[in-house]
Parts: C-alpha cells; structure tokens; sequence
C-alpha cells in the first residue's frame, strides 16, 4: 500500500466551478499535509498546508483534513483555465515527505 | 529572498558517463533533499539532507550519492548512466527541523542520457 493515494485523473470541470481533489493516507501518525500545483514542464509549487483537523480556506482555495478517516482535499472554488495543472498531496511523517502521484485538473472555458 | 537555485537546467549525458548536480537553497534552510520525476512514475525520493548528514535515503542504486556542505548546499552524482535515468531532478528546500513548514523546489535539472 503506497503512504499517499490520489486519482490520477484527469479531472475535468468547467469554468467557474468548484474542483474537488482528494488525498487518501496510511500512516495515522502523519503531521504535516500540504497541496502543491505543477504546470507541465515546471516544478511543484506549494499551494496550501494544513496542520489539523478541519478546513483552511485561502483565498479560492479551502483544504480540508480528517485525520480519522485519514483524508485530505483541496477544493478550488471558481475554476479558472489557468488552475488546470497537476495537483499534487504531500504527507509529512517526522520529517519524511511523501508524495502522492498527483491529480490531473483540467478547467475548460 | 532567493529562492532554490539548481544547476544546470539541462544536461545531455552519454551512457557510462557520470553527473554531478547542484542545489543551492534558500539562505537559512538546512534541509536539502533530491526527487527523481518522469512521466510514469511521478515522485520519487533520492536522499534529504540534514546538516551536513543524510538523514533519509529512499530506494535508488548506490549509483545514486549525494553530499551536503556546511553552507547546506547541495551536490547529488548518478554514475556509471543508464538511459532510464533520464528525467527531472528536483531539489526542494525547508528549514528541517520538524518538516511543518513545507518544502520550497527548485527549478529542476533536465537530464537526457542518449
């Protein structure tokens, strides 16, 4: 079982409305979780952290944790073409990183 | 502030030969680690370095070596190249200390092996 699962998509939603990206975890222990974008050809950038349960909005997007089901997602509300990228869901296990694969996102205009 | 500087962006390598790739990170951050990426295996995690000290290794041949130096700069080495080694190499920075605050990559070394 890999540490961190997420579809790999592609996922594809219209412009202007909510994208919705899930990150699924093993290890109950994990401290630390974070959201990075990739465009093709470019490096991840990071996006979003978030440290406990519930959500963490900034500015069109909300990150929500639950570490009893061991989730993470990412919603990007108002989707713009230019949000079309892979996402990718990093978990942090004393000072381990480990990503998971990333999801595709496509917005179409 | 500077961010994390890789050097050089893209590199053409011959089977056989050996690399050696740079990573500078940002001022302060102690912790360098190395990602391998290609386009069917996303991800893959080399080696982070702490202060000087591996701290973590993941599954790659002892081809695979890395260093860090006291000013937390970074050199990773592939040698003896296959062709599957051709890919994206990262570098990412963060303080270190608990891994709460995120990593920050480099831009990335672009290594073709013909």
């Amino acid at each position: 079982q890999k540490e961190v699962e997420q579809n790999s998509g592609p996922l594809s939603v219209p412009e202007g409305a909510i994208a919705s990206l899930n990150c699924t975890y093993s290890d109950r222990v994990s401290q630390s979780f974070f959201w990075y974008r990739q465009y093709s050809g470019k490096s991840p950038e990071l996006i979003m952290s978030i440290y406990s349960n519930g959500d963490k909005e900034d500015g069109r997007f909300t990150a929500q944790l639950n570490k009893a089901s061991q989730y993470v997602s990412l919603l990007i509300r108002d989707s713009q073409p230019s949000d079309s990228a892979t996402y990718l869901c990093a978990v942090v296990n004393f000072n381990k990183f480990y990503f998971g694969s990333g999801t595709k996102l496509n917005v179409k205009p | 502030k500077a961010g994390v500087t890789q050097t050089p962006r893209y590199l053409i390598k011959t089977r056989g030969q050996q690399v050696t790739l740079s990573c500078s990170p940002i001022s302060g951050h102690r912790s360098v680690s190395w990602y391998q990426q290609t386009p069917g295996q996303g991800l893959q995690f080399l080696f982070e370095y702490f202060s000087e000290t591996q701290r973590n290794k993941g599954n790659f041949p002892g081809r695979f070596s890395g260093r860090q130096f006291s000013n937390s700069r970074s050199e990773m080495n592939v040698s003896t190249l296959e062709l599957g080694d051709s890919a994206l190499y990262l570098c990412a920075s963060s303080l270190g200390v608990t891994g709460n605050d995120g990593y920050t990559f480099g831009s990335g070394t672009r290594l073709t092996v013909v």
